[in-house]
């Protein structure tokens, strides 16, 4: 993907972590980032859009920041239920479409 | 809120096409870009086409063009992705989804899959 993110992260529950997402001026630096929950065998969910904004329903532990190509998904008080795949999507100037990062697993110990 | 419910799914011979289907309620699809993606067994997710609010494709991912094509319904608020010449490759679960803002895809089908297999 032109969006590489970490293929896993760990934390234990409580405690906090950090996902990245790493682009360049074509995708991230010049659009907005958004960032995806997929569980297995459901719909994958939207936990933010425009780099830091939390659609309704979305607990405050979920935070985005974006700073030139890269964007970071913040999640704080880590619960067994977070236990996930979490992909970062923007558009993509040169393909006039969107993408998807690789996907990171994230394990709560 | 809206909904969205993909059909059509299967297994289809290799070279084999397949049409699937994308129902919308509590929203209008003419007012809403709409994104096809998927998701190979083990793999991330792919976003495959991307439709306008008018209801043109604007965006085809190489791996699709000139294979896939998206249309619409307004009357019954439907997407529809027609999949031709399908290789084991396609092998996924397709999920349309609504873009609520700047590829913010707010909501999404429950996915169908296409199992294509000799």
């Amino acid at each position: 993907s032109v969006l590489t993110q970490p293929p896993s992260v760990s934390a234990a529950p409580g405690q906090k972590v950090t996902i990245s997402c790493s682009g360049s001026s074509s995708n991230i630096g010049n659009n907005y980032v958004s960032w995806y929950q997929h569980l297995p065998g459901t719909a994958p969910k939207l936990l933010i859009y425009d780099n830091n904004k939390r659609p309704s329903g979305i607990p405050d532990r979920f935070s985005g920041s974006k700073s030139g190509t890269s964007a970071t998904l913040g999640i704080t008080g880590l619960q067994t239920g977070d236990e996930a795949v979490y992909y970062c999507a923007t558009k993509d100037s040169s393909l006039t479409g969107g993408v998807f990062g690789g996907g990171t697993k994230l394990t709560v110990l | 809120q809206g909904h969205l419910v993909e059909s059509g799914g299967g297994l289809v011979k290799p070279g084999g096409s397949l049409r699937l289907s994308c129902a919308a309620s509590g929203f209008t699809l003419r007012g809403n870009y709409m994104s096809w993606i998927r998701q190979a067994p083990g793999k991330g997710l792919e976003f495959i086409l991307y439709i306008s609010n008018s209801g043109e494709t604007i965006y085809y991912a190489d791996s699709v063009k000139g294979r896939f094509t998206s249309s619409r319904d307004t009357a019954s608020n439907s997407l529809y992705l027609q999949l031709n010449s399908l290789s084991p490759d396609d092998t996924s679960v397709y999920y349309c989804a609504r873009d609520f803002n700047n590829l913010g895809l707010d909501l999404w089908g429950q996915g169908t899959l296409v199992t294509v297999s000799s």
